[in-house]
């Protein structure tokens, strides 16, 4: 079963900066496994990112993805005071969708 | 406009069966390509898969959980149940169902999950 570890637990930035998120799978995939997920407290998670790199629907440009094989990136490329969240990335593998442990992103 | 919403017990009691209903619009379960899948998330932690159903009734189970788990749909209803047998504290949760995207790799459209608590 794949195993996916997300780096680092957390980043704390300030408005305007970038983010750069990570997450390394236990075994290669193809890119079209791979998503990006945002969750707020007390709400359920957003899907971002498919594909590796495509946006979801009304997902604002800011947001990017890359990465191919094991590793994988999400890119907040301007932060903004509503990014404040836990990002999960996700991959699909022999018929078992596996989550990572989530990055928490505090805006300063 | 796709919408899901969870329902079932706040609590029960260890060794209890837990069952769960998922009730969606804005899609059919009947349409080919279609797939709802059953996710839970413990106080503080990480995201879990638990199952999945698809509109030709293809069932998929996380295998540490298989034993235990039944997933049904029923498509007049709009209705994804989930059952879970011999509950267990470390089985609370928010349980949340999502739809499953066109290339059913990833979920995107989540309902807004049931808090499920395990205590005696």
């Amino acid at each position: 079963e794949i195993v996916l570890t997300q780096s680092p637990g957390t980043l704390s930035l300030s408005p305007g900066e970038r983010a750069t998120l990570s997450c390394r799978a236990s075994q290669s995939a193809s890119s079209s496994y791979l998503a990006w997920y945002q969750q707020k407290p007390g709400q359920a998670p957003r899907l971002l990112i498919y594909g590796a790199s495509s946006r979801a629907t009304g997902i604002p440009d800011r947001f990017s993805g890359s990465g191919s094989g094991t590793d994988f990136t999400l890119t907040i490329s301007r932060l903004e005071p509503e990014d404040s969240a836990v990002y999960y990335c996700q991959q699909y593998g022999s018929s078992s969708w596996t989550f990572g442990q989530g990055t928490k992103v505090e805006i300063k | 406009q796709v919408t899901l919403r969870e329902s079932g017990p706040a609590l029960v009691k260890p060794t209890q069966t837990l069952t769960l209903t998922c009730t969606f619009s804005g899609f059919s379960l009947s349409t080919s390509g279609m797939c709802v899948s059953w996710i839970r998330q413990p106080p503080g932690k990480a995201l879990e898969w638990l199952a999945r159903i698809d509109w030709d009734d293809d069932k998929y189970y996380s295998r540490s959980l298989k034993t235990r788990l039944t997933i049904s749909k029923d498509t007049s209803k709009n209705q994804v149940v989930l059952t879970m047998t011999n509950m267990d504290p470390v089985d609370t949760a928010t349980y949340y169902c999502a739809r499953m995207g066109a290339t059913r790799y990833y979920f995107d459209y989540w309902g807004q999950g049931t808090l499920v608590t395990v205590s005696s």
